[in-house]
């Protein structure tokens, strides 16, 4: 069985501000690929970022980072000096196995509120 | 086009009625998946098409949920004899192979609301 738990429901922050949103995750499988998606208001979700479980190098996209922690089953997510355009809900998701299928598990999303 | 499309946007029924929703996916895309989201959740696994085969349809909440993709391009998702509790956006999903290493790339979705 597979689950992520992203436990803060709501976070709001004034623009330029470091905010962090955190993933926990539960699976058997050795081998796992993490994702984090964005949801802003229109309602598509778009694609982050994709985490190898066998690579834990953490990673830097601009003002996006991630840092996955496999002894703590952790794939947290920063945003530096967070703007407005940063307000979404953001999901944290897991799939299993290297072969084989396996379905996407999300979390129930934490929701970003950046202000002026 | 460019993104996975879905129509329509929004869809008001009737209880009791029956409803399609369409899935256009990324042109050359060999997965398709259906989730649905309720309000204040992630979404959740419905069903998986790799091209027109459906090979996982174990999120389906009852036999009135019925999704297809006969040529594997395009896919509906029809309900039955709506209720309630049906009320959610549907999302729809596609990625090019069939790892399980894949982005998926979602649409907009369809607003259902049932009355």
């Amino acid at each position: 069985a597979q689950k992520v738990t992203q436990a803060q429901t709501e976070i709001s922050v004034v623009e330029k501000e470091d905010v962090t949103l955190d993933c926990v995750y539960e699976t058997r499988d050795t081998t796992y690929y993490l994702f984090w998606y964005k949801q802003p208001p229109s309602g598509e979700l778009v694609f982050l970022i994709r985490r190898n479980s066998f690579d834990e190098q953490n990673e830097i996209s601009g003002r996006y980072s991630w840092n996955f922690q496999k002894s703590t089953s952790s794939f947290n997510f920063t945003i530096t000096a967070s703007q407005v355009v940063d307000s979404a809900v953001y999901f944290c998701a897991l799939r299993g196995g290297r072969s084989g299928y396996s379905t996407l598990t999300f979390g129930k999303g934490t929701m970003l509120l950046v202000s002026p | 086009g460019a993104g996975v499309s879905q129509s329509p946007r929004y869809k008001v029924a009737k209880r009791g009625q029956d409803v399609a929703l369409r899935c256009d996916p990324i042109s050359g895309h060999v997965s398709l998946f259906w989730y649905q989201q309720a309000l204040g959740q992630g979404p959740e696994f419905l069903t998986y098409f790799q091209n027109e085969a459906q090979l996982d349809k174990s999120g389906l909440p009852s036999d009135r949920f019925f999704a297809e993709r006969p040529e594997g391009s395009v896919s509906t998702l029809k309900i039955q004899r709506t209720q309630q509790e049906d009320s959610a956006v549907y999302l729809c999903a596609s990625s090019l192979g069939q790892g399980n290493n894949q982005p998926q790339h979602f649409g907009d979705g369809t607003r259902l609301s049932i009355l």
